[in-house]
């Protein structure tokens, strides 16, 4: 079936590195991608979002890219903080109401 | 602007007791959803309702009811809980799509701590 994961379970980045994350997609004909931030103890949080007219879409520290020729979505977060320690989860949709989740990833930033 | 709020927030359950999960979202929105989260894996879409007087299946309903309340509010019912129903649950609510105007952006509550034993 058709399902949306993330490349690496767990990423360890030293504090004020730029991270990037990672995610493969296998529905050709999702339209919506989103990023969502999850913190311990709590539900995940919207982060950026991209549709698949674009390629690159930028927010406030992060960036989202979009390769729809190899269905493979990354995030970058410019100058990591502590705060930016989370589950990173990827979700795409085809159009309709449903998101499929990936599996997350794990983010630690080091001191 | 409380956004998307759930309760209880923690919850054991007997196996065979059933309980509700109420979700209440003041945004105004059409769409909300109901998805459950098991260590390690991402969540899962077990019920929505794309508008006010409709539900829908998601990719894993079996054992579980809902009900669209009105528009704020969409509950999840286990009839005879399992111990394989032991999981977070968390609520969501967006925006219907409007023609010309394609925003999916999901919201999500906190979440219930559900144990079967």
């Amino acid at each position: 079936g058709e399902s949306v994961g993330l490349h690496l379970p767990t990423l360890s980045v030293q504090e004020g590195d730029n991270s990037i994350i990672n995610c493969a997609y296998s529905n050709s004909a999702s339209d919506y991608f989103i990023w969502y931030k999850q913190e311990s103890g709590k539900g995940p949080q919207f982060i950026i979002d991209i549709r698949s007219n674009m390629d690159k879409r930028q927010g406030q520290r992060v960036t989202v890219l979009l390769n729809k020729t190899v269905k493979h979505l990354s995030l970058q977060i410019a100058a990591t903080q502590p705060g930016d320690s989370a589950v990173y989860f990827c979700a795409e949709t085809e159009n309709d109401y449903k998101l499929s989740f990936g599996a997350g990833t794990t983010v630690t930033v080091r001191a | 602007n409380a956004g998307v709020t759930q309760t209880p927030k923690f919850q054991v359950l007997k196996t065979g007791q059933s309980m509700t999960l109420q979700c209440a979202q003041d945004m105004n929105h059409n769409s909300m959803y109901w998805y459950r989260q098991d260590p390690g894996m991402g969540l899962r879409l077990i019920y929505y309702s794309a508008s006010e007087g409709t539900t829908d299946k998601g990719e894993v309903p079996n054992g579980y009811n809902v009900s669209r309340l009105n528009k704020r509010e969409f509950s999840l019912r286990l009839e005879s809980a399992a111990p394989s129903q032991t999981s977070v649950y968390f609520c969501a609510s967006s925006e219907i799509r409007l023609a010309g105007k394609v925003s999916d952006t999901q919201y999500f509550g906190p979440g219930t701590r559900l144990t079967v034993l």
